[in-house]
């Protein structure tokens, strides 16, 4: 079955600390972003990237880091410059501009 | 800026009932809009979606209806089932034509046995 994976589920650091969160897709999308989520609230956007070896940055970059060197990854790293890092952070991919994203299911970020 | 905003946050119907969800929207140069169902732990699932040059858009048990006019999106669900509990988020393209999404805050749909 072709879709977002994204691992691990729940991840717990220590502040201070760097963590990479994993985003792999096989549906051969173009386009993939990094959202994300608050209790009790909607998704914002972090960074997206709608090509090989190209992103930009989305509303609330400033903590975080992506790459895009192969087409079904996109990893999205959280540096210890994020203030409130803990989190859903929820990666998507969609074929082009005019069509819906595709959503992984999460991974839980909790930095104490 | 940009925003996308949801009526009510919690949204209670017996089982049986139908369900209508409403959304605003602030851009008026948004012509892509999309309602995706989230449940607990899991990523946002895609329901239905609508193009600007349209004002009405049915799937199965949803409709989507767009009102340009009033910026306001609804999504109505026939005969809501148990399963349908979960929180539904309206998302827009906003004035950019790179494919990401503004999303509002969310309604929660509670369905009653």
């Amino acid at each position: 079955d072709g879709g977002i994976t994204q691992s691990p589920k729940y991840l717990f650091r220590k502040e201070g600390q760097n963590v990479t969160l994993s985003c792999e897709q096989n549906l051969n999308h173009d386009a993939m972003y990094w959202y994300r989520q608050d209790p009790g609230q909607g998704l914002r956007l972090i960074y997206y990237s709608q090509i090989v070896n190209d992103f930009q940055k989305g509303d609330i970059a400033e903590g975080y880091s992506v790459s895009r060197e192969k087409k079904e990854s996109f990893p999205l790293t959280v540096t210890s410059a994020q203030k409130n890092p803990t989190a859903f952070y929820l990666c998507a991919s969609s074929p082009d501009r005019a069509s819906p994203l595709h959503f992984g299911n999460g991974t839980r970020l909790t930095v104490t | 800026g940009e925003s996308v905003g949801l009526h009510l946050p919690t949204l209670s119907v017996q089982e049986g009932d139908n369900s209508i969800i409403n959304c605003a929207y602030s851009n008026s140069a948004s012509d892509y809009f999309i309602w995706y169902k989230q449940e607990s732990g899991k990523g946002p699932q895609f329901i239905i979606d609508i193009r600007s040059n349209m004002d009405k858009r049915q799937g199965q048990r949803v409709t989507v209806l767009l009102n340009k006019t009033v910026k306001h999106l609804s999504l109505q669900i026939a005969a809501t089932q148990p399963g349908d509990s979960a929180v539904y988020f309206c998302a827009e393209n906003g004035s950019s034509n790179t494919g990401k999404l503004i999303f509002g805050q969310g309604t929660t749909l509670q369905v009653k046995p």
